[in-house]
């Protein structure tokens, strides 16, 4: 069974920058594995920022990219915002399935 | 502008069946998977599988092979997920996304709230 790791949590000041990781616990994440991101603050459906590792979607700020960093995908917020605070999710494309990462929850303060 | 738009929240006693819609506009349903996904409460996200009303293929999870079925109606623009004998950790919000061209999730229905209990 694939397992797609992230860190649990991560904090971040304000107009920081601050880069979430996205991982395999076998293997390396490449583009094709077409990571995405997604924001999901509470009682709200998720929010796509990032497809295909670093496409972002339609009206995502541009402070939001994504990259593959060694052997992981990452998401990157510059310049971070109060209303960044959020559950951030990866998700890749493994064998035909999408499997998702536990999510990250980030804190800004 | 693309919306998915899915059916009120439902209550069902374990062992039963419950069927959640999700109804597509701004695009047509055909051109686009569809994917459904669900949120324990507290939990992280859980991708249950996708259908396409193009060509009636569908792949489902592993953890949910043999319970859950995803079929859609396209003269009424609507996708459906049916999820089997359920059990109390089947209790969730379930949400429908479109899937696009590079294997993610572009745009998200609104979230249905499933309850199970006796």
């Amino acid at each position: 069974q694939t397992v797609v790791t992230q860190e649990p949590s991560f904090s971040v000041s304000p107009r920081g920058t601050v880069t979430l990781t996205c991982g395999l616990t076998s293997g390396s994440v490449s583009t094709s594995h077409y990571p995405s991101w997604y924001q999901q603050a509470p009682g709200q459906a998720p929010r796509t920022l990032i497809y295909s590792t670093n496409t972002r979607s339609s009206g995502v700020p541009d402070r939001f990219s994504g990259s593959i960093l060694g052997n992981k995908a990452a998401l990157t917020i510059t310049g971070a915002q109060a209303d960044d605070e959020s559950h951030y999710y990866c998700v890749l494309y493994v064998g035909n399935d999408l499997v998702f990462g536990g999510g990250t929850k980030l804190t800004v303060l | 502008q693309v919306q998915l738009v899915q059916s009120g929240a439902e209550v069902k006693k374990p062992g039963a069946s419950v069927k959640v819609s999700c109804k597509a506009s701004g695009y047509t349903l055909t051109s686009y998977n569809i994917n459904w996904v669900r949120q324990a409460t507290g939990q992280g996200l859980e991708w249950m599988g996708w259908m396409n009303p193009n060509t009636g293929n569908t792949g489902y999870a592993q953890n949910f092979q043999g319970r859950v079925s995803m079929t859609w109606n396209t003269a009424i623009s609507t996708a459906y997920m049916e999820l089997n004998s359920l059990t109390s950790e089947d209790a969730a919000v379930y949400y429908c996304a479109r899937g696009n061209w590079y294997h993610a999730l572009d745009f998200w229905g609104q979230g249905t709230m499933v309850t199970v209990s006796s």
